[in-house]
């Protein structure tokens, strides 16, 4: 079964540093998707950035961007110039094939310190 | 289009009665998803549907949870008898075909 390891429960960011979420996920398949969603306090999740593992090319979206480390399992979402907005819960969600359940991690508290 | 539309958006119940979540899903989308959170075991699957066929309800806790989807427009996911433990944000998302899921706004359901 395939398996989403976030193991930092929470992180603190300055208002316009840089932060890097971590994730790691166990699969045998080789048809799959990772993704990134927040949530804030209002609790609806939002889809902040796709990756397909046939990709070699790391996505981004505007200040967000990841760190597919295909072999290592790894899928780390950085976010650049933190604004106080980003504050929020993220999860980290794996993906087989493209029509299927999500996977979610346990989900790591970002703060952000104004 | 107005997203997926879950009501209610709160719900508090007594043990031993019967509780319906709705959910209604953006048009065109041929997949649906109930998930579950809760502090203990996080965001968890309980059931989709393709196409109004269930597809996967290993996740689904016991026979006290039932789900139905009589049509393209419209789910529900009903506990009976509902308990303590059944407390929890139940989310339902769609999808159409290689495409990504959007989640609805989520139920908060409390039994005391």
């Amino acid at each position: 079964a395939q398996t989403v390891t976030q193991s930092q429960p929470e992180m603190s960011v300055q208002e316009a540093e840089t932060v890097t979420l971590s994730c790691t996920y166990d699969t045998s398949e080789s048809d799959y998707y990772l993704f990134w969603y927040k949530q804030p306090p209002s609790r609806q999740m939002i889809l902040v950035i796709r990756q397909e593992a046939y990709k070699q090319q790391n996505a981004t979206e505007n200040r967000f961007s990841v760190n597919f480390q295909k072999a290592a399992k790894s899928f780390s979402l950085k976010i650049s110039d933190s604004q106080l907005g980003d504050a929020a819960m993220y999860f980290c969600a794996y993906r087989h094939g493209a029509n299927s359940k999500l996977t979610f991690g346990k989900g790591i508290t970002l703060s952000v310190r104004p | 289009d107005a997203g997926v539309i879950q009501s209610p958006r709160h719900e508090v119940t007594e043990m031993g009665q019967e509780v319906t979540l709705r959910c209604k899903p953006i048009s065109g989308h041929d997949y649906l998803f109930w998930y579950r959170q809760t502090m203990m075991r996080g965001l968890e699957l309980l059931i989709y549907f393709n196409n109004n066929v269930p597809i996967d309800d290993s996740g689904m806790p016991e026979d006290r949870f039932s789900a139905k989807m009589p049509n393209a427009s419209f789910s529900t996911l009903k506990i009976q008898p509902s308990e303590p433990r059944d407390s929890a944000v139940y989310f339902c998302a769609s999808k159409a075909q290689n495409t990504e899921a959007f989640f609805g706004q989520g139920t908060r359901l409390t039994v005391v």
